[in-house]
């Protein structure tokens, strides 16, 4: 089965600091890779996706991520946090021509300090 | 007005009641999915649906049932509701896209306390 694992339940950085949030896959065969994030009372909003036409993908707010296929990794990047990035973040994985539904990672809650 | 509306926001309810939360959506999607986050365990699926006539159960769907009244409108119950029900729950819908590639839109959430 499925499943994904997110290293670091929280993550704390400096205001301008490098932001980087770990995501591992387990699949045989490399799925669809998303990253999602919350802010304080509010559902999930896609922040970007792997769909295998390019490895590193570009997402909202300044956010990337490279697909690794050797080290089953998703990582989530951004060069300078802002306070507004302060969120909970959460990698999931979805199998490519399988039931479409989304399998989580248990988040990583992302506090950035002034 | 947002895509994805969820009532109610916040409900209180006792061991053993019934409970039904709902979900609309404006997106014109067929899909819609109903997860419930707990912290330290992400979201987990509890049921989905493609289209009026196809429900399908997640991963944690015992003591839940789902009701797809129309294609906006996708019902979750809690038939007698427990303590260890007590959680955050989310509605999502995407829209039909080949092979996994749907974006989930979500809900803003329903916090659901059982005493």
């Amino acid at each position: 089965a499925q499943s994904v694992t997110q290293l670091g339940s929280h993550v704390s950085v400096s205001e301008g600091a490098l932001v980087l949030l770990r995501c591992n896959y387990s699949s045989s065969v490399p799925p669809y890779l998303f990253w999602y994030v919350q802010y304080p009372n509010q559902g999930l909003q896609l922040l970007l996706k792997y769909t295998s036409a390019a490895t590193l993908v570009k997402g909202i707010n300044g956010f990337e991520a490279e697909f690794k296929k050797s080290e089953t990794s998703f990582h989530l990047t951004k060069p300078s946090a802002h306070m507004s990035d302060a969120a909970e973040y959460f990698c999931a994985v979805s199998e490519i021509g399988g039931s479409y539904k989304l399998i989580f990672g248990s988040g990583t809650r992302l506090l950035v300090r002034p | 007005d947002a895509d994805v509306t969820q009532t109610p926001r916040n409900r209180i309810t006792k061991t053993g009641k019934r409970i039904m939360l709902e979900c609309s959506q404006t997106k014109g999607h067929d899909r819609m999915y109903w997860y419930r986050q707990d912290p330290g365990l992400g979201l987990r699926l509890i049921y989905y649906s493609f289209d009026v006539k196809d429900i399908n159960k997640g991963e944690i769907s015992d003591g839940y049932s789902v009701s797809r009244q129309a294609q906006a409108k996708f019902s979750l119950s809690l038939e007698s509701a427990i303590p260890n029900q007590t959680a955050l729950y989310f509605c999502a819908t995407s829209d039909r896209t080949s092979g996994g590639l749907d974006t989930q839109y979500f809900g803003p959430g329903t916090r659901l306390t059982v005493l």
